[in-house]
């Protein structure tokens, strides 16, 4: 069976500081994987998605970016963290179907 | 024309009574509409989806119901449990690696 995972569960950073936000799916070749933000009591913004190593789609421009170094991980980074960026990162993975399957985020605050 | 118009924003219902969540949309050539439950600090988990070839999915005490005509469709839950207090998400998708997502339904239930 498949399995996502996300670290780290929880960080404070302050402003100007980098980010590294790490996600790797288990028991599945060549999946899409996707970044989303969800603000406290919003819905989900999706940031960037991926169809494969290194093909990826910005969605929202911003300061942050991702990469794929590999075909079951997914990373997103920042070189200057903002007080906009705290939030909850979702990371979700799908294989030729609609459904996507998230993970259990990471909760960023920028103070 | 991309979006998912989600309503109520929260809802409050009594345990036992029915919960009802709509969601509408513009494009008609969606054609993968799922529900999405989640619960405070974790990620989306698919509660159940539909495609447009059917005007009714149930699965438990969950039923999807979907009007094509009028471009709508929306999520009961039957005799709603406290444990059913959650957050939920209606999205759809058509023939793409991306879902649209509605903004949300906060649905809490009280004994």
């Amino acid at each position: 069976s498949q399995t996502i995972h996300q670290w780290p569960a929880t960080l404070v950073q302050p402003v100007g500081s980098p980010l590294s936000l790490e996600c790797t799916v288990e028991g599945t070749s060549n999946p899409n994987l996707y970044w989303y933000r969800q603000a406290a009591g919003r819905g989900l913004q999706l940031l960037f998605y991926s169809i494969g190593i290194d093909q990826i789609s910005s969605e929202v421009p911003q300061n942050l970016s991702a990469s794929r170094p590999q075909d079951r991980q997914f990373i997103l980074s920042s070189k200057k963290l903002l007080l906009s960026d705290s939030g909850f990162y979702l990371c979700a993975w799908s294989f030729r179907t609609d459904t996507q399957y998230f993970g259990p985020g990471t909760r960023l605050t920028v103070l | 024309q991309q979006q998912v118009k989600q309503s109520p924003q929260s809802l409050i219902v009594q345990k036992g009574g029915i919960s009802i969540i709509n969601c509408a949309y513009e494009n008609t050539a969606f054609d993968y509409f799922p529900w999405y439950q989640q619960f405070p600090g974790k990620g989306p988990a698919l509660l159940i989806a539909i495609r447009p070839d059917v005007s009714e999915k149930k699965e438990g005490r969950f039923t999807i119901s979907f009007n094509k005509s009028a471009k709508q469709f929306s999520l009961h839950i039957m005799d709603s449990q406290p444990g059913d207090s959650a957050t939920y998400f209606c999205a759809a998708a058509w023939n793409t690696d991306k879902l649209i997502f509605g903004t949300g339904t906060r649905l809490q239930v009280f004994p």
